[in-house]
């Protein structure tokens, strides 16, 4: 089946520090959208991306839909200690009906 | 703002007992996902309604079905539990006619002893 490939699997970084994390697949996708969940509670979308090439900010948060349509990234800038958790990229596959395949995540520890 | 609503949030049952899991979705979201978190592991998706019916399977056991009522909210049950059903089961709703907003409930995390 579809799958996504997350990397890195975790991260420890200091304080004050910029995070990168990508997601890629053989597929196509259709919409890309990057989750963070801490312990016990459900995944909390960050940031939605529906259009290749298309460029998003949330706050410290940056994510882009690659031009192939088979990646995204997001960066993180000036990390701080609650920015701690695991954060997840999914994405809707062509043809799904809304569906989401999850990459195995991102877990971020962020020393003071 | 009203968010998905998932009840109940801790449920201990025995193998082979059943359990029903419910979900509320967001007002006006017509559209109800149901996923399986197992410990350390990425969000399963199991299956999805779409105005009261199914429109979506996944990796959802013959041993589990579910359901999308008038009100749209959805009920997971699952019947002959199994250790390995243990997990957090979550919800997430979405309205069709506006953009991807997908939003997760808090999920009911499933312990079967």
């Amino acid at each position: 089946g579809q799958q996504l490939n997350q990397s890195p699997q975790s991260m420890f970084i200091q304080e004050g520090e910029d995070v990168s994390m990508n997601c890629t697949s053989s597929s196509i996708f259709n919409t890309w959208l990057w989750y963070k969940q801490e312990p016990g509670e459900g995944p909390v979308l960050l940031i939605a991306l529906y259009k290749a090439g298309e460029l998003t900010s949330n706050g410290r948060l940056t994510a882009q839909f690659g031009i192939t349509r088979k990646d995204s990234f997001l960066n993180i800038s000036a990390s701080i200690p609650s920015d701690v958790g695991i954060y997840f990229c999914a994405g809707a596959p062509g043809g799904s009906q809304g569906n989401l395949i999850f990459g195995k995540g991102t877990k971020l520890s962020v020393k003071p | 703002a009203a968010g998905v609503i998932q009840s109940p949030r801790h449920l201990i049952k025995e193998k082979r007992e059943t359990a029903t899991l419910k979900c509320y979705p967001i007002p006006r979201h017509d559209t109800v996902y149901w996923y399986q978190q197992g410990p350390g592991q990425d969000p399963q998706f199991l299956i999805s309604f779409y105005e009261k019916m199914q429109s979506d399977k996944g990796s959802i056991p013959d041993r589990f079905s579910a359901q999308q009522f008038s009100d749209y909210h959805s009920e997971l049950n699952m019947s002959s539990l199994e250790l390995g059903d243990s997990a957090l089961y979550f919800c997430a709703s979405s309205s069709r006619t506006g953009a991807l907003g997908y939003t997760f409930g808090s999920g009911t995390r499933l312990t079967v002893v």
